[in-house]
């Protein structure tokens, strides 16, 4: 049982270069968010999707767009990446009702020069 | 705005020692509390949630409605208990949750 998948892992950015992080979940949720994580700050959420076809954004959404693709994946876009966007980022995902546990992928550590 | 201060960054006990790991919130309506906890090389995950009332671990959490805190205790604290840990109240209807900072706690043998 994978969870939620995310890739890349490790990426390297020049500054103004784009990237997509894919995100997949495998538990039929109706939510998914895109967290960051840096350091003595938390996680503060970038957007989410309560479900299908819906997005929204979070605390701190400027630079990132999002894609909820279909109810498995969820893709967090850097159109043009600057170093603040130095960072780990976190894909989870919940039903959206019941228990709300929030479950993580394992984290995309991203560095842009 | 929804706050959740979490006042100690880092937080050091012995093993065997009581360990309260303090979380407290500025939520409009009635939120849901969640610990959440991140072992090193592992991913984040639930440590336990008020509305289950249960102790997860040997750790357990108080909700002071008064004090808008969400404590996190646990009377003898263990090496492997040594982590990070977030506070992540949860708005009821619109399902958000927002992180605390994390207390990165250690214990020392």
């Amino acid at each position: 049982n994978a969870g939620v998948t995310q890739t890349p892992k490790f990426q390297v950015l020049k500054t103004g270069q784009s990237m997509t992080l894919q995100c997949a979940q495998d538990m039929n949720h109706n939510s998914m968010y895109w967290y960051r994580q840096d350091p003595g700050m938390g996680l503060r959420l970038i957007y989410y999707s309560a479900s299908e076809g819906t997005t929204d954004k979070g605390e701190v959404p400027n630079g990132y767009n999002v894609s909820r693709l279909n109810k498995r994946e969820f893709s967090l876009r850097l159109e043009s990446a600057a170093p603040s966007q130095t960072s780990v980022y976190f894909c989870a995902s919940n039903d959206g009702g019941g228990t709300g546990e929030l479950f993580f992928g394992e984290g995309s550590r991203l560095t842009v020069l | 705005a929804q706050r959740v201060t979490q006042p100690e960054k880092l937080l050091s006990v012995f093993k065997g020692a009581p360990v309260e790991l303090k979380c407290n919130y500025s939520y409009s309506g009635s939120p849901e509390l969640f610990w959440y906890v991140q072992y090193s090389r592992q991913r984040l995950q639930l440590l336990l949630r008020h509305i289950s009332r249960e102790s997860i671990k040997g750790f357990t959490a108080d909700l002071n409605k008064g004090e808008t805190s969400f404590h996190l205790k646990k009377p003898f604290a263990q090496e492997e208990d040594s982590a990070m840990y977030y506070c992540a109240p949860r708005e009821t209807n619109a399902g958000k949750s927002t992180f605390g900072d994390g207390t990165t706690l250690t214990v020392k043998p």
